[in-house]
């Protein structure tokens, strides 16, 4: 059974960098035919998509955000990561990672972390 | 980017009616749409994928359908543990983009 677990700092302050790391169980994220998301959601409001990182280390950024986003991947520790940088009150959220699995049919979002709730306050 | 709308955003059911969730999207997006279950505190569950695929271990209570802009998530008879909130996702073109959630809660 394939499990993510999201963890990093709770509180950021205003202009510095967010940094969450996703560590799976269960499964290499070396495998072929995922690739490794984060999706986030502000308190009280919809979701919205990151972006995604592929088992090659190829990425994909929602636009809205790209300027500002980076993510990696720590095959050693079997981790993924996420960096967000110059975060304002707008960017607290709770971080979800999830698995993506591009099927036949179509991709979708199997597995999910529990989620972390980041704050940014001074 | 793709817009997703849902309808309604609330609803109000009882346990054993049947329940239906639009979404339509502001433009074509074939059979690239996804279903997520949302219970308060919980990450997204996947329920239903390329429109009308059921995810494994998901019940047969579950259903989806539709195509291009307009598509449906049915539940056939309202369970208790079915009270959440439900999301549509487009996967069919970058940003990948969510509606904006529909609340199924108790009557």
């Amino acid at each position: 059974q394939v499990q993510l677990q999201e963890s990093g700092p709770g509180l950021v302050k205003p202009s510095q960098t967010l940094s969450l790391t996703c560590t799976v169980s269960g499964g290499s994220i070396t495998s072929g035919g995922y690739s490794w998301s984060w999706i986030r959601q502000p308190p009280g409001q919809g979701l919205e998509w990151i972006g995604f990182i592929y088992y090659s280390g190829n990425t994909y950024y929602n636009p809205a955000l790209k300027s500002r986003v980076t993510m990696s991947l720590d095959t050693s520790r079997n981790q993924f990561s996420m960096r967000l940088s110059s975060v304002t009150a707008a960017d607290t959220a709770v971080y979800y990672c999830a698995r993506v699995w591009f099927g036949e049919l179509s991709p979708y979002l199997d597995y999910w972390g529990q989620g972390t709730l980041v704050t940014v306050s001074s | 980017d793709i817009q997703l709308t849902q309808s309604p955003s609330f609803l109000s059911a009882s346990v054993g009616d049947r329940v239906t969730v639009t979404c339509r999207a502001s433009q074509g997006i074939r059979s690239y749409l996804t279903w997520y279950q949302q219970q308060p505190g919980k990450a997204p569950k996947l329920l239903i994928y390329a429109a009308s695929t059921l995810q494994g271990g998901v019940p047969s209570r579950f259903s989806g359908s539709g195509s291009g802009t307009e598509f449906t998530l049915t539940i056939s008879s309202l369970q208790a543990e079915d009270f959440a909130t439900y999301y549509c996702q487009q996967v069919n073109s970058y940003p990948w983009t969510f509606g904006q959630g529909t609340k199924v809660e108790i009557k």
